[in-house]
């Protein structure tokens, strides 16, 4: 069963704009993983940011940051001042602790425009 | 250098025929994983593997098998009786097993395109 939902299947933003992508899960076990990962048009999946479910503090790598409720089981990826090769399908996907299976959402198609 | 090599990168069958994509890692990473992906489209999990000699069914596993007989090494087949079978398929591995860490995340291989003919 899908436990990932990303409902946005597009989005235009404007260089240099902030972007946020919504990713919602569903999991009972209480220890688990949420990764982000950038597939440009060439199909190469490139990690860009990690939180754990017991991190305190919402997890941030250069102009990417993860916007985590965890009671809401959201966990939004914003990317701040878009670059044009910021343009790709960006996927959320989760792990959980006690199976190590790794689930993608639907992922999410961002362009850019100058 | 470390990775992850997925071989070949296109691959034509024609129907009824049983083809077998590599993969190989070279990071000495515990689990591996086989994702199929359709234009658009997200990527679904077919079989993912924590050690060698186990491995566990995705959520879209009819219609292909694996094996991992080595820690490095885990093939997919793509058999006859998968009915659309022409699609971008990606393998990954990532450290540790279940309860250990999870803030290890996936590394990728580049991708095989199978085109059924």
């Amino acid at each position: 069963a899908q436990k990932i939902t990303q409902t946005q299947p597009g989005m235009f933003v404007q260089e240099k704009e902030a972007v946020t992508l919504d990713c919602t899960y569903d999991t009972s076990d209480p220890s688990y993983g949420l990764f982000w990962y950038k597939q440009p048009s060439s199909g190469e999946m490139i990690f860009l940011i990690y939180q754990g479910s017991y991190d305190q503090q919402n997890a941030t790598e250069g102009r990417y940051s993860l916007n985590f409720q965890k009671a809401r089981k959201s966990a939004n990826l914003v990317i701040s001042a878009s670059q044009l090769g910021d343009s790709a399908m960006y996927f959320c996907a989760m792990r959980e602790a006690n199976d190590y299976k790794l689930s993608f959402g639907a992922g999410t198609t961002v362009t850019v425009r100058a | 250098d470390g990775g992850i090599t997925q071989s070949p990168k296109y691959l034509f069958r024609k129907e009824g025929q049983n083809v077998t994509l590599s993969c190989e890692q070279n990071l000495n990473h515990d689990a591996m994983y086989w994702y199929r992906q359709d234009p658009g489209q997200g990527l679904r999990l077919i079989y993912y593997s924590q050690i060698v000699n186990d491995f566990q069914k995705g959520d879209i596993a009819e219609g292909y098998s694996v094996s991992r007989e080595k820690k490095e090494s885990f093939p997919l087949t793509v058999t006859s009786a998968q009915k659309n079978p022409t699609a971008f398929y990606l393998c990954a591995s990532s450290m540790g097993r279940a309860g250990w860490s999870l803030a290890t995340e996936a590394f990728f291989g580049q991708g095989t395109r199978l085109t059924v003919v």
